[in-house]
């Protein structure tokens, strides 16, 4: 079955560059929720999109910014990159059409700001 | 506002032992549990969840969990361990329509030869 694909797996910057995490939902999926996991963290809630409009957001450094395209991918874009924002980010698509089922995680894109 | 709290950070059975993973919750409203894995360097998987219906929920690799809203927990028990259920292990909460994720700070399990 199709999976919620993220690119890249591995990105490396440096301070004060800019990163780019691309989510592809399982396909037909109008929803996609970004999560940032810090080293040794529990995931953390970014932002939201459903139907291409955000849907809600969390604690999102003014720095990002995030979309989610036509065909339903979504961009999380990052500007001036610190040490801090080395992090695992992933992207989650909701399945199952009820309320509250849960949803399938990417992989992951592993950032590491140098 | 929803949290959870897993209680111990880091768990360590013998092979064939128990496992008992403890979570419990906070919400004002009826919530939605759930209990990820999380292998190194990979993604989060589902192992279970409870939504509404019955209180035990059984999920994949022969874990379960039972919702006790009279405890507010939601512990996460395997009857004998094995080594590949060597992970981290993250308890989860969501209220409402919102499928947005309150995450407990994880457990990792260790399962000893």
């Amino acid at each position: 079955a199709a999976g919620v694909i993220q690119s890249p797996r591995h990105l490396i910057k440096e301070k004060r560059e800019t990163a780019t995490l691309k989510c592809y939902p399982i396909p037909r999926h109008d929803t996609v929720y970004w999560y940032q996991q810090g080293p040794g963290q529990d995931p953390q809630f970014l932002i939201s999109f459903y139907e291409k409009m955000q849907s809600d957001k969390g604690s999102i450094p003014d720095r990002f910014s995030a979309q989610q395209f036509s065909d339903y991918h979504s961009e999380l874009n990052m500007s001036s990159l610190e040490l801090g924002d080395s992090a695992l980010y992933f992207c989650a698509s909701p399945y199952g059409g009820v309320e509250g089922d849960g949803y399938t995680f990417g992989s992951g894109t592993r950032l590491t700001v140098v | 506002a929803q949290s959870v709290t897993q209680l111990g950070s880091h768990v360590s059975v013998s092979e064939g032992a128990l496992v008992l993973l403890r979570c419990n919750y906070s919400s004002s409203v009826p919530p939605y549990l759930f209990w990820y894995v999380q292998y190194p360097n990979q993604g989060l998987q589902l192992l279970l969840k409870y939504t509404t219906g019955a209180t035990l929920v059984k999920g994949i690799n022969g874990f379960e969990a039972e919702f006790k809203k009279s405890e507010t927990s939601f512990h996460l028990t395997k009857p004998s361990a094995h080594m590949s259920d060597a992970a981290e292990y993250f308890c989860a909460v969501s209220v409402g329509s919102n499928y947005k994720l309150t995450f407990g700070k994880g457990t990792l399990l260790t399962v000893n030869p």
